[in-house]
C-alpha cells in the first residue's frame, strides 16, 4: 500500500539559510507523483512544487527544489535563503499512476517550519 | 476568477444533526475532491470525483456522501454528525485526465460537533 512518511514533526532554520525537509514515499507502482505543499497559519494549501517518477531531473522552483532519489524513496523539499514567510506546515503527497481515476493524493503527517530571524 | 470556494467557513454543530459543505471551482476542472484535516494526521481523502456524474471513495468514507452536482460544484453531505466528525475539511480540484495535474484547494471549512 502506498506510504508517505515525514518524520520530523517541527524545524527550525535562522532566516537565509537553507533546510531540507524529509519525505519518504513507499509504492509498488512505478508509475507515480510527488507533491509538496505549504500550509502558512492561515489554513489554505498552497502548491509549491512536482515530481514525477520518471523525471530525470530534480525539480525545481525559484527558491524550492526537491532533491529526488528514487533507490531510497526520498523526495526531500529543500529550501534556499529561508524567509520568515517561509514559516509554515508543509506537506509531501504522493499520487500513484498516471491521472484521470487515480487522482487521489495521499499526504505525510506535515513538517511544521519555523524561521526564526 | 475565484478558484475553489467552500461554504461555509465554520459552522458548529451538534451530535445527531446533518449538514452539507459546498464546494465550487470555476477552472473548468474535471476532477473534485473531499478531505479532512485532524491534528497530526495530515489530509485524508473523504471522497473524490474523478469526473462529472462519477464518485468514489477514498480512504475515510465513512458517516459522509457527496454529491456531483454539475462540473462546477462538489457537495459533501453529514447525515448524522458525530464528534469524531470535528475537523477542518477542504475541497481541492484538479483537471484530470491523463496530465499530471496538481490539486488547487479551497479555503477550508472548520466544523465542530458537540
Amino acid at each position: 500500500a502506498q506510504k508517505i512518511t515525514q518524520t520530523q514533526p517541527g524545524m527550525f532554520v535562522q532566516e537565509k539559510e537553507a533546510v531540507t525537509l524529509d519525505c519518504t514515499y513507499d509504492t509498488s507502482d512505478p508509475s507515480y507523483g510527488l507533491f509538496w505543499y505549504k500550509q502558512p497559519s492561515s489554513g489554505e494549501m498552497i502548491f509549491l512544487i512536482y515530481q514525477g517518477s520518471y523525471d530525470q531531473q530534480n525539480a525545481t522552483e525559484g527558491r524550492y527544489s526537491l532533491n529526488f532519489q528514487k533507490a531510497r524513496k526520498s523526495a526531500n523539499l529543500v529550501i534556499s535563503a529561508s524567509q520568515l514567510g517561509d514559516s509554515a506546515m508543509y506537506f509531501c503527497a504522493m499520487r500513484e499512476g498516471r491521472g484521470g481515476a487515480t487522482n487521489k493524493l495521499i499526504f505525510g503527517t506535515g513538517t511544521l517550519l519555523a524561521v526564526q530571524p | 476568477n475565484a478558484g475553489v470556494t467552500q461554504t461555509p467557513k465554520f459552522q458548529v454543530l451538534k451530535t445527531g444533526q446533518s449538514m452539507t459543505l459546498q464546494c465550487a471551482q470555476d477552472m473548468n476542472h474535471n476532477s473534485m475532491y473531499w478531505y479532512r484535516q485532524d491534528p497530526g494526521m495530515g489530509l485524508r481523502l473523504i471522497y473524490y470525483s474523478a469526473s462529472e456524474g462519477t464518485t468514489d471513495k477514498g480512504e475515510v468514507p465513512n458517516g459522509y456522501n457527496v454529491s456531483r452536482l454539475n462540473k462546477r460544484e462538489f457537495s459533501l453531505r453529514l447525515e448524522s454528525a458525530a464528534p469524531s466528525q470535528t475537523s477542518v475539511y477542504f475541497c481541492a480540484s484538479s483537471e484530470g485526465g491523463e496530465s499530471w495535474d496538481e490539486q488547487y484547494f479551497g479555503p477550508g471549512t472548520r466544523l465542530t460537533v458537540t
